[in-house]
C-alpha cells in the first residue's frame, strides 16, 4: 500500500531556532501534500496545502512567513518552522494522494512531535 | 456549516458488540468517503473507503453511504478493546479533504 514517510518522529529545539520536517512518498507520485497540525485531545487542524512546483496554499490564521513549506519535487515536501516558540509545540502530521489515481484516498506520515523549550 | 459532522462521544460500547459510528457532510458534490482511525498520540491510519451508495463490507468494518441523505456511518462488529480510538470520517471534494472532529470509541472488556 501507498507509504508516506516523515521525518523526524520527534525534536526538541530551544526556542528561536527553526525544525525542518521531511514529508516523502514512497511509492507513488504526490502532486499534492496536505500538512496538519493537532493539539493533545484536539482535532485535526489543517495548516496548509503543498502544491509541487508551486507556491503552498495556507489556512486563515496559518503565518505562511513562519511556516515555510517546499515542495520540489512530487514526492517530497518540507515544513520549516521559523523562529520557533513553545507554543508552537504540537504535533505535526504531513498527508499525500496518489496523483495518479481518481478517487485515491489520503495517507498520513506518522507523525512528528515539536517540542520548544 | 461544517463541511463534515461528527458526534465527538465519547461512545462505549462493551466488548464483542457492534459499534456504529456516524457521519454527515453538506457537500452533495462530494465524490469519495474515508474512515480513518486515530489512536492517542499516533497519525490517523485509513480502515475504510466508499464511493458508491450502500453498504462496503471488510473483515469487521463495515461502511456504508447514503448520499440522498448525505450519510456515511461505520460499523465494527464483534468490537475489540483494541478498537478504542478516535474514528476520523473524511470526505473528499475535487481536491480537498474535509475532516470531522471525531468520534472517540471506548471498546469495555
Amino acid at each position: 500500500g501507498a507509504v508516506v514517510s516523515q521525518h523526524p518522529s520527534r525534536v526538541i529545539c530551544k526556542s528561536g531556532t527553526s525544525v525542518k520536517i521531511e514529508c516523502r512518498s514512497l511509492d507513488f507520485q504526490a502532486t499534492t501534500m496536505f500538512w496538519y497540525r493537532q493539539f493533545p485531545k484536539q482535532s485535526l487542524m489543517l495548516m496548509a496545502t503543498s502544491n509541487e512546483g508551486s507556491k503552498a496554499t495556507y489556512e486563515q490564521g496559518v503565518e505562511k512567513d513562519k511556516f515555510l513549506i517546499n515542495h520540489a519535487s512530487l514526492t517530497l515536501s518540507t515544513l520549516t518552522v521559523t523562529s520557533a516558540h513553545p507554543e508552537d509545540s504540537s504535533f505535526y502530521i504531513c498527508s499525500a494522494r496518489d496523483a495518479s489515481s481518481y478517487n485515491s484516498p489520503l495517507h498520513f506520515g506518522n507523525g512528528t512531535r515539536l517540542t520548544v523549550t | 456549516q461544517k463541511e463534515v459532522e461528527q458526534n465527538s462521544g465519547p461512545l462505549s460500547v462493551p466488548e464483542g458488540a457492534i459499534a456504529s459510528l456516524n457521519c454527515t457532510y453538506s457537500d452533495r458534490g462530494s465524490q469519495s468517503f474515508f474512515w480513518y482511525r486515530q489512536y492517542s498520540g499516533k497519525s490517523p491510519e485509513l480502515i475504510m473507503f466508499i464511493y458508491s451508495n450502500g453498504d462496503k463490507e471488510d473483515g469487521r468494518f463495515t461502511a456504508q453511504l447514503n448520499k440522498a441523505s448525505q450519510y456515511v456511518s461505520l460499523l465494527i462488529r464483534d468490537s475489540q478493546p483494541s478498537d478504542s480510538a478516535t474514528y476520523l470520517c473524511a470526505v473528499n471534494t475535487g481536491n480537498q479533504f474535509y475532516f470531522g472532529t471525531g468520534t472517540s470509541l471506548t471498546v469495555i472488556p
